[in-house]
C-alpha cells in the first residue's frame, strides 16, 4: 500500500534561514508526490509535484522539493524563509494511476513557524 | 476562472441528523473528490466522481454517500450524524479532459471546505 510519513510534528525557523520539511514514501511502482499547504480556515493549495524527470522540483511561493530515490525522500525546501510561510504542510502520494483514480494519501502534517 | 466553492462553510448538526454538503468545481473541471479532515486521522479520502460516476472509494461507512450531477457539481451526504463526524470536509476537482490544453490531470484544486459540528 502507498503511503507517506512526515516525521516532525513542527518545524521552527527563524525568518530568512533556510527551512526543510520532511517527507519520506512508500509506494509499489513509481511515485506520484505532492506538497500542499494550508493556511488557518483554508483549503489546501498545491505547491509541487514530482511525476518523473528532475529530481529538484520547482514550485510555487520559492519552494522546491528534492526527490531520493535511494532514501525515498521527497523534502521540500525553502533557501530563505518568510514569516508567510508559517502554515500546515502535507506531503501526499496518489494511489492509483492516472484514469484509474484521483485518490490522494496525506502524510499528518508538519506545523512550520517562521519567527522573525 | 473562478476556484473550487463549497457550501456551507459551517455547519452545526446534532447526532442523529443527516446532513448534505455541496461542491461546485472549477469550471471545466469533470472530476470531484472529498476529503474528512480531523485532527485525530488527518485528511482521509472518502471518494471521487467522474461523469457522474463514482470512481473510487475511500473506507468510510456507508452512512457516507455522493454523488455528482451532469454540471459536475457535487454533494456529499452523511446520514445519522456521529459526534465523530465532526471534522472539515474539503472538496477537490481536476480536469481529466485532454483538450484542455495545458491542463495537468494530477493537480487537484482544493475548496475552502466545510467545517461540520455535530453536538
Amino acid at each position: 500500500a502507498q503511503s507517506v510519513a512526515q516525521p516532525e510534528d513542527q518545524v521552527n525557523v527563524a525568518e530568512g534561514n533556510p527551512l526543510t520539511v520532511k517527507c519520506t514514501y512508500s509506494v509499489s511502482g513509481n511515485p506520484y508526490l505532492f506538497w500542499y499547504v494550508q493556511y488557518p480556515n483554508r483549503g489546501l493549495q498545491f505547491l509541487l509535484k514530482y511525476i518523473t524527470g528532475d529530481n529538484l522540483v520547482k514550485g510555487s511561493y520559492g519552494f522546491e522539493a528534492e526527490f531520493n530515490k535511494s532514501q525515498t525522500s521527497f523534502h521540500l525546501k525553502k533557501p530563505s524563509a518568510l514569516v508567510s510561510d508559517s502554515a500546515l504542510y502535507f506531503c501526499a502520494v496518489r494511489d492509483g494511476i492516472y484514469n484509474q483514480g484521483g485518490k490522494l494519501i496525506f502524510g499528518q502534517g508538519t506545523e512550520l513557524s517562521v519567527k522573525p | 476562472k473562478a476556484g473550487v466553492t463549497q457550501t456551507p462553510r459551517y455547519l452545526i448538526k446534532t447526532r442523529g441528523q443527516q446532513v448534505t454538503l455541496s461542491c461546485s468545481p472549477i469550471s471545466g473541471h469533470r472530476s470531484v473528490s472529498w476529503y474528512q479532515q480531523t485532527p485525530g486521522q488527518g485528511l482521509q479520502f472518502l471518494f471521487e466522481y467522474f461523469s457522474e460516476t463514482q470512481r473510487n472509494k475511500g473506507n468510510f461507512p456507508g452512512r457516507f454517500s455522493g454523488r455528482q450531477f451532469s454540471n459536475s457539481r457535487s454533494e456529499m451526504n452523511v446520514s445519522t450524524l456521529e459526534l465523530g463526524d465532526s471534522a472539515l470536509y474539503l472538496c477537490a476537482s481536476r480536469d481529466l479532459t485532454p483538450t484542455s490544453g495545458g491542463a495537468d490531470p494530477y493537480e487537484q484544486y482544493f475548496g475552502p471546505g466545510t467545517r461540520l459540528t455535530v453536538t
